[in-house]
């Protein structure tokens, strides 16, 4: 089975400034990794995905993501936020032949101007 | 976006009574999900279908029950409402075979509360 951890259930960050979100995972197979955002009052959406080949994976909005698999991280990273990157992030995996995804509990970004 | 429809989006009932959630898509894909999401726990998985009739259990079921009688409808019902299954309710598909984890698309939510 799978399990995620998110280190930080709060970070605020001011505006332009750089943020790490760290998510941790433990899996006995090789795993599939994610990051979901979720907007206030919306559903989830992907924000990156690490299925294989190269352990930096960049997304959508300017974010990137590096799988450290001896490490068992794949923590998110911006260079410089915006206001309208407030949100709840959320790391997620899945086994590679699995059928199910887990999450963690989620990281809140608030990004103060 | 995704075409995906979660209904009711608000529900408010009371303990004991029988509530049905519904989640359709028309996307025609194999697999559909129900998370339920609340504070500290992010989302945790209450059953999942991989195909029409063809359904398993999730992290959290105990209280909650599924059918699939058509690959664009999942239904989630609650048999008997407790206040512990007030909550955000998420609707979820993603695409078959090898690619089957790969994404998923998430509906907008049903807010419930049991009274």
């Amino acid at each position: 089975a799978q399990s995620v951890t998110q280190l930080d259930s709060q970070v605020p960050v001011f505006e332009e400034a750089p943020v790490e979100l760290r998510c941790n995972y433990s899996s006995s197979v090789s795993v599939y990794l994610f990051w979901y955002v979720q907007y206030p009052n919306q559903g989830l959406q992907l924000l990156l995905k690490y299925l294989s080949g190269s352990t930096l994976v960049k997304g959508i909005n300017g974010f990137e993501a590096e799988f450290n698999k001896s490490q068992t991280s794949f923590h998110l990273r911006k260079p410089s936020v915006h206001i309208s990157d407030t949100a709840e992030y959320f790391c997620a995996v899945s086994g590679t032949s699995y059928d199910k995804v887990i999450f963690g509990p989620g990281t809140s970004l608030s990004v103060i101007p | 976006d995704a075409g995906i429809t979660q209904s009711p989006r608000h529900k408010v009932t009371e303990t004991g009574t029988p509530v049905t959630l519904r989640c359709h898509q028309t996307e025609n894909h194999r697999y559909m999900y129900w998370y339920r999401q609340d504070p500290g726990h992010g989302l945790r998985l209450i059953h999942y279908s991989y195909g029409v009739k063809d359904t398993d259990k999730g992290e959290v079921s105990d209280g909650y029950s599924v059918s699939r009688s058509k690959t664009e409808d999942f239904l989630l019902t609650l048999e008997s409402a407790t206040s512990s299954q007030t909550s955000v309710y998420f609707c979820a598909i993603s695409e078959g075979g090898q690619r089957k984890n790969e994404k998923l698309f998430f509906g907008s939510g049903t807010q419930l509360s049991v009274l």
